[in-house]
């Protein structure tokens, strides 16, 4: 398995409170990307970086914004949660583009915002 | 921008029997597909993907998959289908021309069921 975590696992959080989730890689992957799954929706990219300190947003970046300090670390924050944020966090990795190289993903955070 | 549709939401058989996902995709440039599988309370890995070759790509955990330019579509089939095959399948579509930076383009999943 591709050394991938995701911290915290699960969380529950009020609206309008502040968010971070953390995905941490031991491969030292180029790309690291945010998804969300929802029921109905399939994944959905929140944002990914293909550098450090090099972002880009994806399909549902309102509301969402990300950092990427180090090769190993990708953070994705939530300013301010609602309730429509509530859904399950996937990272992945890949080592070269999205556009042919395989994804791998970690185990998830699922996030509840009350 | 690139579209894919996974034709049924749910799909459940009986062990031992063939098993066939359809996913069609919509794109105005030549195409990369792919098939992910999420067991259970588990993140997303690779079945196999196309990138170019031979139409139809083989896979892991015996599955296959045949791109068909003409009817755009790029369906996942398994000649003999296990309990442990009980999952959620996802086809997914990314841009084959221009740059490396294409971002991956997920359907909405097939909930594959195996009953004994």
């Amino acid at each position: 398995d591709a050394g991938i975590t995701q911290s915290p696992r699960h969380k529950v959080t009020e609206t309008g409170t502040p968010v971070t989730l953390r995905c941490h890689q031991t491969e030292n992957h180029r790309y690291m990307y945010w998804y969300r799954q929802d029921p109905g929706h399939g994944l959905r990219l929140i944002h990914y970086s293909y550098g450090v300190k090099d972002t880009d947003k994806g399909e549902v970046s309102d509301g969402y914004s990300v950092s990427r300090s180090k090769t190993e670390d990708f953070l994705l924050t939530l300013e301010s949660a609602t309730s429509s944020q509530t859904s399950v966090y996937f990272c992945a990795i890949s080592d070269r583009g999205p556009s042919t190289d395989t994804q791998y993903f970690g185990p998830g955070t699922r996030l509840t915002v009350l | 921008a690139q579209s894919v549709t996974q034709l049924d939401s749910q799909v459940p058989v009986f062990e031992e029997a063939p098993v066939e996902l359809r996913c069609n995709y919509s794109s105005s440039v030549s195409v990369y597909l792919f098939w992910y599988v999420q067991y259970p309370n588990q993140g997303l890995q690779l079945l196999l993907k196309y990138l170019s070759g031979s139409t139809l790509v083989k896979g892991i955990n015996g599955f296959e998959a045949e791109f068909n330019k003409s009817q755009t579509s790029f369906h996942l089939r398994k000649p003999s289908v296990h309990i442990s095959d009980t999952a959620e399948y996802f086809c997914a579509v990314s841009r084959a021309s221009g740059g490396s930076n294409y971002k991956l383009t997920f359907g909405k999943g097939t909930l594959l069921t195996v009953n004994p």
